[in-house]
């Protein structure tokens, strides 16, 4: 059972900031939010995580809402590259050895020329 | 980064066989691995998840007689098909942790077809 919300796909023109939503609104306060990506026949590509504060590392950056019940993903120069889906997980459990990523359906990116 | 490495990437064989896949985590030690399945134009499927040294948790659903998984070791974990039918045919991820809030990542990998 996903405990996320994502639009089922969206379109970025190549060279632009690619903004992909994610809500989480059941988010418990020791969870935390995963972005995952997966390109066709290939397995996913882990690319940020975050508790509460805005993250940022050389593939996206991440952004949460105040209230933890949404955030987005945004990757900054979109390249035809980064078409792909595009997975928000909330890791459920929180000890070190039981937590465990649900997947959901994703967004699919489609990045155009 | 943190690399798992899946062999084989592709496996075809005939109905009834057994199919072992491999899972190893190459620059860490993993504490946790998982075991995944997805159908075509699907999300991945959660199957099972193993700490070293200790018996796999399995989903809801999923046959532990079925799908063997074998921890033993802090960088390699094996998932085997006992008597593969056409209807196991998927594609099969695996993932390895380091431990608490790292993350998980994945291979890249097996194409089960069974024949």
């Amino acid at each position: 059972d996903a405990k996320t919300t994502q639009p089922p796909s969206m379109d970025c023109a190549e060279g632009r900031a690619a903004n992909l939503p994610c809500n989480h609104s059941t988010i418990s306060g020791n969870e935390y939010v995963y972005w995952y990506r997966q390109i066709h026949s290939q397995g996913p590509q882990y690319i940020i995580h975050g508790l509460k504060n805005n993250e940022t590392n050389e593939m996206a950056s991440l952004i949460i809402t105040e209230d933890r019940k949404s955030s987005t993903l945004i990757l900054p120069h979109a390249t035809l590259r980064d078409t792909a889906v595009y997975y928000c997980i909330v890791r459920v459990g929180s000890s070190s050895n039981t937590g465990k990523l649900i997947f959901g359906q994703g967004t699919t990116l489609q990045v155009k020329p | 980064g943190a690399v798992v490495s899946q062999h084989p990437s592709r496996v075809i064989c005939k109905s009834g066989t057994s199919v072992k896949i491999e899972c190893r985590s190459l620059d860490f030690q993993a504490t946790t691995m998982f075991w995944y399945r997805q159908f075509p134009k699907q999300s991945l499927m959660l199957m099972a998840t193993s700490n070293e040294g200790s018996k796999a948790t399995y989903e809801q659903g999923v046959e532990k007689d079925k799908f063997l998984i074998n921890h033993a070791s802090l960088t390699l974990s094996t998932l085997t098909v006992t008597s593969a039918h056409p209807e196991d045919s998927s594609f099969y991820i695996c993932s390895a942790r380091a431990g608490g809030r790292q993350p998980q990542h994945f291979g890249d990998g097996t194409r089960l077809s069974i024949l």
